[in-house]
């Protein structure tokens, strides 16, 4: 069953516009969450890292939120460009250790036309 | 920012045909891993290693043979390769274990398609 899923699965917005990707998971227990950036045939690259419950970060144009108690994060992209289409990717860490496992998402594709 | 190398990027192979993919970290990392990433699903960890010599296996080991000869190199082997392992492989290394708040470092990718 997946633990981690992500929505919407694809999104389309016009550059400058902002948008909102959602993760909602089930991994127990939730140690932290990542989010990452994958261009098209490229590895991942880390955007955030949240830890605690409500935590919210913020990394230039991109901003993310945890809620603990809901099991959701968001990741809001701001003023977008054309480089940021990419698949984003929601990571659940489930331990704080290295007997721990990583959760991912299928991801949600980001694609910016001009 | 931490490098991690994969080769080949692309590779195909016929059914029952041997593969070896490489992966090397210039960062002295003690942990890595092998992911593999299909269509519709999140990456899934194929092994991991937490130092030269050591082996971990992970949640789709199956088919799938790795191995640590360095600190700096993991290789992933497919002997009998099969359409089912056609997939992106990821390689990926981190100073820590990976499923702590460290920092995890990806590869590049090797395509593999399985005639």
């Amino acid at each position: 069953k997946t633990q981690v899923e992500q929505s919407p699965q694809s999104l389309v917005v016009r550059q400058g516009e902002n948008c909102v990707l959602q993760c909602n998971y089930s991994v127990t227990p939730d140690n932290h969450l990542r989010w990452f950036k994958q261009d098209t045939g490229k590895g991942l690259v880390s955007l955030t890292v949240l830890v605690h419950e409500n935590d919210k970060t913020s990394n230039g144009r991109y901003s993310a939120t945890l809620d603990k108690d809901a099991k959701h994060s968001t990741l809001h992209i701001t003023a977008t460009l054309l480089d940021d289409t990419a698949t984003y990717i929601c990571v659940v860490g489930d331990r704080g250790s290295a007997l721990g496992r990583l959760h991912f998402g299928a991801g949600t594709q980001l694609i910016v036309i001009p | 920012e931490a490098a991690v190398t994969q080769s080949p990027r692309n590779k195909v192979t016929v059914t029952g045909g041997n593969v070896t993919l490489s992966c090397r970290q210039t960062n002295s990392h003690n942990y890595m891993y092998w992911y593999r990433q299909d269509t519709g699903h999140g990456l899934r960890l194929i092994h991991y290693s937490y130092g030269a010599g050591n082996l971990q296996i992970g949640d789709v080991p199956d088919g799938y043979k790795a191995t640590r000869t360095t600190q700096e190199d993991f290789f992933l082997l497919l002997e009998l390769a099969s359409p089912s392992q056609t997939s992106l492989y990821f390689c990926a290394s981190s100073p820590w274990g990976g499923a702590d708040t460290g920092q995890l470092y990806f590869g590049e990718g090797s395509k593999l398609t399985v005639l």
